[in-house]
């Protein structure tokens, strides 16, 4: 099975900082990868697929990037209500695996 | 709109089975893949397995394979999927999700003596 290594596990940060998070796979995965959203009791949010491809409805100031195994996700400039947990997915292989989820808190 | 309407919560005994359905309308059910995601509490996204619509053929994570079945009724456009010889640590929610953009809201699934 394909792993998932995501860090870090949780940061701080302030309204308006530059969040950066990083995906790792096991082996290549071409650019299927996506990243979701959750917030506490709710179900997850696609933000981006294929990458780097921002699913409809999506703020752009969420981005994505990376092909083969090393994929970030970036907040250009962080809102209140992007406080929350985001995973990486990987849909190379039809048995998706999950990142273990990067917590996103208020410095 | 799409949704995806999950049942509603449930309570079981240890080693007692479920069954979660996943109705879904706003789209042709038969066109996209229904996966089933989990999520203990406080941990993270765990994939169970997925099942074609059209075709019924299923695919599950090695973790719950002889314990899981995954099956459609294309009748009445719903996905379920039933896991067997329940333990406490598999208290989760329960989602479904319409291959990988549209989630349901999820069911909660309580095991305990």
């Amino acid at each position: 099975a394909i792993q998932m290594t995501q860090s870090p596990s949780s940061l701080s940060a302030s309204v308006g900082d530059r969040v950066t998070i990083t995906c790792r796979a096991s082996q290549g995965i071409r650019n299927d990868l996506g990243w979701y959203q959750q917030k506490p009791g709710k179900a997850p949010k696609l933000l981006i697929y294929g990458s780097s491809s921002l699913q409809s409805g999506v703020p752009s100031r969420f981005s994505g990037s990376g092909s083969g195994t090393d994929f970030t996700l970036t907040i250009s400039s962080l809102q209140p209500e992007d406080f929350a947990t985001y995973y990486c997915l990987q849909d190379y292989d039809y048995r998706w695996t999950f990142g273990q989820g990067t917590k996103v808190e208020l410095k | 709109q799409v949704q995806l309407v999950q049942s509603g919560a449930e309570v079981k005994k240890p080693g007692a089975s479920v069954k979660v359905s996943c109705k879904a309308s706003g789209y042709s059910f038969t066109a996209y893949y229904v996966n089933w995601v989990r999520q203990a509490p406080g941990q993270g996204l765990e994939w169970m397995g997925s099942i074609s619509p059209s075709s019924g053929d299923t695919d599950y994570a090695q973790s719950f394979q002889g314990r899981i079945t995954m099956t459609r009724d294309t009748s009445v456009s719903t996905a379920y999927m039933e896991l067997s010889r329940l333990r406490s640590d598999d208290t989760a929610i329960y989602y479904c999700a319409r291959g990988r953009d549209f989630w349901g809201l999820g069911t909660l699934v309580t095991v305990s003596s």
